[in-house]
């Protein structure tokens, strides 16, 4: 198994480009996010998607775009890249969050990408 | 905004000497991760509570949760310099689908 596995590892943005943050898992799991890491910030939650056909906003969605087609698969897009974006990008998937009444089911441990490393000049 | 905190920001210590870090959530949670992230690398996970006041031991890590089930610790006893790195807190509440993240304690072990 290659767990979850992120595309690029870096990339250099000009402001106002496009670009698509790959993000692939080989688990089967069901939920999967998208975070952003920024110094003195922590993790905070981009997108995510309880299933396939399904996504719903995090903490700070605005400037980004996703879709779930597929299980295995999902995309995050920068739609004009700003400097403020220039962020660590972490995507995690679990087979799992939502375990009704089983709050410690091992099923929603999150298991991160390497992430990407973004740059918007 | 963010609903878990964590404190330290920043801890060094030297080899040897114990270390803790502090998470508090505004809101009661359904149960509370720990995450390690080694410089450069990516969160892997260590723990999960659920139960009021549990702890858990890992060899020289100790994990609380706290009787409100608002308020976590980790606790790391005889650091050593394998223990460098962040290390993040993540509560859920009973109704959310997404984990809270806390800030992050960024522990640096000078030998």
């Amino acid at each position: 198994n290659a767990g979850v596995t992120q595309t690029p590892k870096f990339q250099v943005l000009k402001t106002g480009q496009s670009m698509t943050l790959q993000c692939a898992q080989d688990m089967n799991h069901e939920y999967m996010s998208w975070y952003r890491q920024d110094p003195g910030m922590g993790l905070r939650l981009i997108h995510y998607s309880v299933g396939a056909g399904i996504t719903d906003q995090g903490e700070v969605p605005n400037g980004y775009n996703v879709s779930r087609s597929t299980t295995e698969d999902f995309p995050l897009r920068l739609l004009s890249a700003a400097p403020s974006q220039t962020s660590v990008y972490f995507c995690a998937s679990s087979y799992s969050l939502f375990i009704s009444g089983s709050p410690g089911s091992t099923k929603n441990i999150q298991y991160f990408g390497a992430g990407t490393r973004l740059s918007v000049l | 905004g963010q609903q878990v905190m964590q404190i330290p920001q920043y801890q060094h210590v030297q080899e040897g000497e114990d270390f803790t870090t502090y998470c508090n959530s505004s809101t009661t949670l359904s149960n509370i991760q720990w995450y390690k992230q080694r410089p450069g690398g990516h969160p892997v996970f260590l723990i999960q509570l659920v139960k009021s006041g549990e702890v858990k031991k890992q060899k020289r890590l100790t994990f609380q949760f706290g009787e409100a089930k608002k308020n976590s610790s980790l606790h790391i006893t005889a650091t050593q310099t394998t223990d460098v790195g962040t290390y993040f807190c993540a509560g859920r509440t009973n109704t959310g689908n997404q984990f809270y993240f806390g800030t992050g304690t960024s522990l640096t072990v000078i030998p």
